[in-house]
């Protein structure tokens, strides 16, 4: 079954709306990692999340992970058409790369 | 620096037939996976392997084959295509440093 859990499956924004999407697993994780993937192509790191209550930001995308180490957030501010694409979560239990369980993905379409 | 390399693009199979994709990556990492992606399904891991010799199964390892035999190359092998497993197929490597898994471009594979 689906080791982490990703909502919502979609989202459509106006540009300059707000977005967010959550990330939710039943075990605790040792870290998260959060990638884009734009229409067609592969996808690509954003950011990870190693420490429990960590915030990270790169510009206008805020990245959190929860005190438990058991669920993210991707929080992106006043959205822009360059945001089209699907947004993944992915979690990893124990030390090494090993098994990296990815979401289901959140598909964000923004419109102008 | 060519960074994941994977081939070919695209492929067309008839059911029952055998085929190797390819993946090669030029950037001495030591960790090496498959993904498959499906329509609403995100990325699910096929097999991995954490250096030369060593191999482990993901969570839909059936009907794939691996092998690696050098740091570079990381081939999946279906033996007997089958219609279930037209998907796109992603390479990804990645060193434990940092976490990153970085992506081949995908091969996208049709099972008639």
């Amino acid at each position: 079954g689906q080791q982490v859990m990703q909502i919502p499956q979609y989202q459509h924004v106006q540009e300059g709306e707000d977005f967010t999407t959550y990330c939710n697993s039943s075990t605790t994780l040792s870290n998260i990692q959060w990638y884009k993937q734009r229409p067609g192509g592969h996808p690509v790191f954003l950011i990870q999340l190693v420490k429990s209550g960590e915030v990270k930001k790169q510009k206008r995308l805020t990245f959190q992970f929860g005190e438990a180490k058991k669920n993210s957030s991707l929080h992106i501010t006043a959205t822009q058409t360059t945001d089209v694409g699907t947004y993944f979560c992915a979690g990893k239990r124990g030390s090494t790369l090993g098994r990296l369980y990815f979401g289901r993905g959140t598909q964000l379409t923004v419109w102008p | 620096n060519a960074g994941v390399t994977q081939t070919p693009k695209f492929q067309v199979l008839k059911t029952g037939q055998s085929m190797t994709l390819q993946c090669a990556q030029d950037m001495n990492h030591e960790y090496m996976s498959w993904y498959r992606q499906d329509p609403g399904m995100g990325l699910r891991l096929i097999h991995y392997s954490v250096g030369a010799g060593i191999t482990d199964q993901g969570e839909v390892p059936n009907g794939y084959n691996v092998s690696r035999s050098t740091t570079e190359d990381f081939p999946l092998r279906l033996l007997s295509a089958a219609p279930s497993q037209t998907s796109v197929y992603f390479c990804a490597s990645g060193t434990p440093n940092t976490g990153e898994l970085f992506f081949g471009e995908g091969s996208r594979l049709t099972v008639l």
